[in-house]
């Protein structure tokens, strides 16, 4: 199984909400990533957790909030957006070393209103 | 940094025609690179990788490329295309870095193909 499972798939929210993005993966590796995509972009990274400690931020704004509670799962939290945040939001994992293959969910479209 | 140039943004073939995407990346160390294809609708499901080894590596779907290291390239070839490979194409690196742990993709602009019947 190499399914990484974001939910939810679709998100509309406000700038003034607070929403929170999932991922879950149950493959057993210990590095998740998020991704943003802009229409017709390639994937940006934001984050990289590495055995549940973030490892890498891409200088992201804090309106963007990484959680990572246990192995499997990861969460982005988000407050305080703005419409130019509306984007698809990819979650990967991987083995924790350098060269593994990333595995991306299906992904999370968002729009802020 | 590392950096990644496509030099094709959108490419139309006919079905059974041959096909080469050009990569190029920019990095002064080692590094993994990857091709990932992106289905109409679907996720970044992974084509083919390089980390080591035989130069020539064999993906899925009859997709293959060749790294060149003098040249910083890795092409994607496929020599006979079909109508189901319409799709966005992503070449892609990471850095080897001394410590070895999980580093983030680098991306290129993505190669938009259109295979027409």
């Amino acid at each position: 199984d190499t399914e990484v499972t974001q939910t939810p798939k679709h998100l509309v929210m406000g700038m003034t909400n607070k929403k929170s993005l999932k991922c879950e993966q149950h493959m057993g590796h210990r590095a998740m990533y998020w991704y943003k995509q802009k229409a017709k972009k390639p994937p940006e990274l934001m984050f990289v957790y590495s055995y549940e400690k973030l490892s890498i931020n891409e200088s992201v704004p804090s309106r963007f909030s990484p959680e990572c509670p246990n192995s499997s799962l990861l969460n982005l939290h988000l407050h305080a957006l703005q419409p130019e945040d509306s984007a698809l939001y990819l979650c990967a994992s991987s083995q924790d070393r350098g060269g593994s293959i990333q595995y991306f969910g299906a992904g999370t479209r968002l729009s802020v209103l | 940094a590392q950096s990644v140039s496509q030099h094709n943004h959108h490419v139309i073939l006919s079905e059974a025609a041959s096909l080469e995407l050009g990569c190029n990346y920019s990095y002064g160390g080692t590094v993994n690179l990857f091709w990932y294809v992106q289905y109409p609708g679907q996720h970044l499901q992974l084509l083919l990788k390089y980390f080591s080894g035989d130069p020539l590596v064999k993906g899925i779907k009859g997709f293959e490329a060749e790294f060149i290291k003098s040249k910083f390239s890795f092409n994607l070839r496929k020599p006979s295309v079909q109508w189901s490979d319409t799709a966005e194409y992503f070449c892609a690196v990471n850095a080897v870095g001394s410590g070895g742990g999980a580093d983030g993709l680098t991306f290129g602009k993505g190669t938009h193909l259109i295979i027409q019947p």
